[in-house]
């Protein structure tokens, strides 16, 4: 079965500081794919990033960096220089691959989430 | 890019009605689409993946026959919750996969749905 797990219930910053969302997931899958979602208070999901299981390359985008550490089934996320805009709930997600078997490709198991307060 | 409407967007029904949700693929064409469910300050959860054609295919612990799922096309799928309790209030939200697009997956805006 598929986990994961988002141990910071609520982080609260002040603008401009980093901060780091932490994201640990289990899985038997060898192929699977890893996302992050920004949900703000309109409950409409915002798509982050997807990473496949075979690309442990960081990535960076604007503040945003994500590390990708299979050693740790580990997939952090990283906002650089907060803003009160940054305010959501951040849901870390996972997924098994196509070839996992057909019926559970694309099917999602999200993290409790991360509710995070940016203050100015 | 590619968009997912869901109508209505917030609904309020009495106790023992039914309510039909929509999920739309407006762009694109979706073989399969998902339904999750958010109760407030919780995580998503999968109820059921809807493919076109088929059978949906329900979560453990999720009543099928409460909420019914029907993929007539492939760009709709709708969920019907029938005799709504107010324990079915939650924050309803689809998601489709393009299958023209490496299976990317689109996420509707939501549902909010209030029983009474």
């Amino acid at each position: 079965a598929q986990k994961v797990t988002q141990a910071q219930t609520e982080i609260s910053v002040v603008e401009k500081e980093d901060v780091t969302l932490d994201c640990v997931y289990e899985t038997r899958d060898t192929t699977y794919y890893l996302f992050w979602y920004k949900q703000p208070p309109s409950g409409e999901l915002v798509f982050l990033i997807r990473r496949n299981s075979f690309d442990e390359q960081n990535e960076i985008s604007g503040r945003y960096s994500w590390n990708f550490q299979k050693s740790t089934s580990s997939f952090n996320f990283t906002i650089t220089a907060s803003q009160v805009v940054d305010s959501a709930v951040y849901f870390c997600a996972l997924s098994e691959g196509p070839n996992a078997g057909g019926t559970s490709y694309g099917k999602l198991t999200f993290g409790q989430g991360t509710i995070l307060t940016v203050h100015p | 890019g590619a968009v997912v409407s869901q109508h209505p967007s917030w609904v309020i029904c009495k106790s023992g009605t039914s309510v039909k949700i929509e999920c739309r693929s407006l762009d694109f064409q979706a073989t399969t689409m998902f339904w999750y469910r958010q109760f407030p300050k919780q995580s998503l959860m999968l109820m059921a993946t809807s493919n076109e054609g088929s059978k949906a295919t329900y979560e453990q612990g999720v009543e099928k026959d409460k909420f019914l799922i029907n993929h007539a096309s492939l760009t709709l799928s709708t969920l019907t919750v029938t005799s709504a309790h107010p324990e079915d209030s939650s924050f309803y939200i689809c998601s489709a996969r393009d299958r023209g697009q490496g299976y990317e997956q689109y996420f509707g805006p939501g549902t909010r749905l209030t029983v009474t």
